[in-house]
C-alpha cells in the first residue's frame, strides 16, 4: 500500500533554532498538505502544496512530486511551534492518507 | 467566518452502544471528511461527503456510518461500539472535493469502555 514516512520522528530544540521537516512518499501524489496538530488536538493547515514553494512567515515548504518527497522549514522557533506535524497527501484512490508525524518539542 | 464545529467534544460510552457525531463545515463549504486518531494506527480517513452524497469511504467496518444535510452538516454514526473504537474523532471541510485545503475542527473524543 501507499506509504508517507516523516523525518525525523522526534526533534527538541532551543527557542530561536531552525528545523527542517521532511515527507517522504510511495507514490505519485495529486495533493499535498501539511498540518500542526497542537497539544490540545487541534489540526491547523499550515500549506496546500503539490508541487513547488511556498512561504507564510516564518515557515515555508517545498514539494518535489517527482522525487516523491516535501520539505516543511520553521525558521526562528517559539514555543508555540511545539506540537506534531504531519503531511498528508491524496495518491489517486480519493483518501487522504497522513504520514506518521513528526513532533517537535521547542525548550525556551 | 466561524471555523469547524463539533459536538459533543467529549463522549464515553460503553460496549455494544452506539453514538452519533456532529460536524458543521465553514460555511460556505460543501466537502466534509472525518476522520479518526489513534496512537496507534495514527490518523486515518474514514469517508468523504459532498453535496450530501458519500464521494469514498475508508477501510473501516460497516459499523461506521455517516450522512451529509443539505446545509452541509454532517453526521458521523459507530454502532456496536468496541473498546478498539476509542479515538479522537476529526471531521474538515472543505470548499471544493478531491481533498483540497481541509480545515479541521477540534474533534471529539470518544471513549468506549
Amino acid at each position: 500500500g501507499i506509504q508517507v514516512e516523516q523525518s525525523p520522528p522526534d526533534l527538541i530544540l532551543q527557542e530561536g533554532a531552525n528545523s527542517t521537516l521532511r515527507c517522504n512518499f510511495s507514490d505519485s501524489v495529486n495533493n499535498l498538505q501539511w498540518f500542526h496538530q497542537n497539544p490540545w488536538g487541534q489540526l491547523i493547515n499550515l500549506f496546500y502544496i503539490p508541487s513547488g514553494t511556498k512561504q507564510n512567515g516564518r515557515l515555508s515548504a517545498t514539494t518535489v512530486a517527482t522525487e516523491r518527497y516535501s520539505l516543511l522549514y520553521i525558521s526562528s522557533s517559539q514555543t508555540t511551534d511545539s506540537g506534531v506535524y504531519f503531511c498528508a497527501g491524496e495518491f489517486g484512490n480519493e483518501k487522504l492518507t497522513f504520514g506518521t508525524g513528526t513532533r517537535l518539542t521547542i525548550i525556551p | 467566518k466561524a471555523g469547524v464545529t463539533q459536538t459533543p467534544r467529549y463522549l464515553i460510552k460503553t460496549r455494544g452502544q452506539q453514538v452519533t457525531l456532529s460536524c458543521s463545515p465553514i460555511s460556505g463549504h460543501r466537502s466534509v471528511s472525518w476522520y479518526q486518531q489513534t496512537p496507534g494506527q495514527g490518523l486515518q480517513f474514514l469517508f468523504e461527503y459532498f453535496s450530501e452524497t458519500q464521494r469514498n469511504k475508508g477501510n473501516f467496518p460497516g459499523r461506521f456510518s455517516g450522512r451529509q444535510f443539505s446545509n452541509s452538516r454532517s453526521e458521523m454514526n459507530v454502532s456496536t461500539l468496541e473498546l478498539g473504537d476509542s479515538a479522537l474523532y476529526l471531521c474538515a471541510s472543505s470548499p471544493r472535493t478531491g481533498f483540497g485545503e481541509q480545515y479541521f475542527g477540534p474533534g471529539t473524543r470518544l471513549t468506549v469502555t
